[in-house]
């Protein structure tokens, strides 16, 4: 099955500045990569997601990379706010797979803390 | 977007008693539904994927006869505890999958075997 790792598991940035996780995912079948940022207590919420045949994808402040040669994508914020602080997870899957298809597999989470 | 509605979003039971949660789709329906575990300070781990009409597909080393899981018709699945014990103190988490759009969560359940 899929297996997916995830780094750092925290991360502490000032206000203003960068942050970047990454992932790394064993299933060369995974076509979907998505990410949620899980407040304490509450549902993970999708922040973006990624698709196989898509090397980028852009969305305010937030950006996601993926190398399938390398099985590795990345999440990028830019222009931290303290509200960005949060627990961030990572995801593959295998969408439109029969059988399975759509089974979530999570990276172990990065707690971002966004100091002012 | 689609919702998913999960109930109850904590409960407190007994050792040894069971409980159950219901997970709910509310526009839309699913065939398929995954349930997850979290303890504090992981990640979400699938525990099994319901399926309308058959049997559930329990995970390796999820104990089936103790998550008990139903998914009764194509807008409810349920996940039922048995004789719960502390450590099955988490936070349970249920998912509705679409083919072309996001996963969706439901509340979660927060579960507190005393």
């Amino acid at each position: 099955g899929e297996n997916v790792e995830q780094h750092p598991s925290t991360l502490s940035v000032q206000e203003g500045d960068s942050a970047v996780i990454k992932c790394t995912y064993s299933d060369s079948a995974s076509n979907y990569f998505p990410w949620y940022k899980q407040e304490l207590g509450k549902r993970p919420q999708l922040i973006i997601d990624i698709r196989s045949n898509v090397g980028e994808k852009k969305d305010q402040r937030i950006a996601v990379t993926l190398n399938k040669t390398a099985k590795h994508f990345s999440l990028h914020i830019t222009e931290t706010q303290p509200e960005d602080s949060a627990v961030y997870f990572c995801a593959a899957t295998s969408r439109g797979v029969t059988g399975g298809g759509n089974k979530l597999t999570f990276g172990t989470g990065t707690q971002l803390k966004v100091e002012l | 977007g689609a919702v998913v509605s999960q109930h109850p979003s904590r409960v407190i039971c007994k050792s040894g008693t069971s409980v159950k949660i219901e997970c709910r789709s509310l526009d839309f329906q699913a065939t398929t539904m995954f349930w997850y575990r979290q303890f504090p300070k992981q990640s979400l781990m699938l525990m099994a994927t319901s399926n309308e009409g058959s049997k559930a597909t329990y995970e390796q080393g999820v104990e089936k006869d103790k998550f008990l899981i139903n998914h009764a018709s194509l807008t409810l699945s349920t996940l039922t505890v048995t004789s719960a014990h502390p450590e099955d103190s988490s936070f349970y988490i249920c998912s509705a999958p679409q083919v072309s759009t996001e996963a969706f969560f439901g509340q979660g359940t927060r579960l507190t075997v005393v």
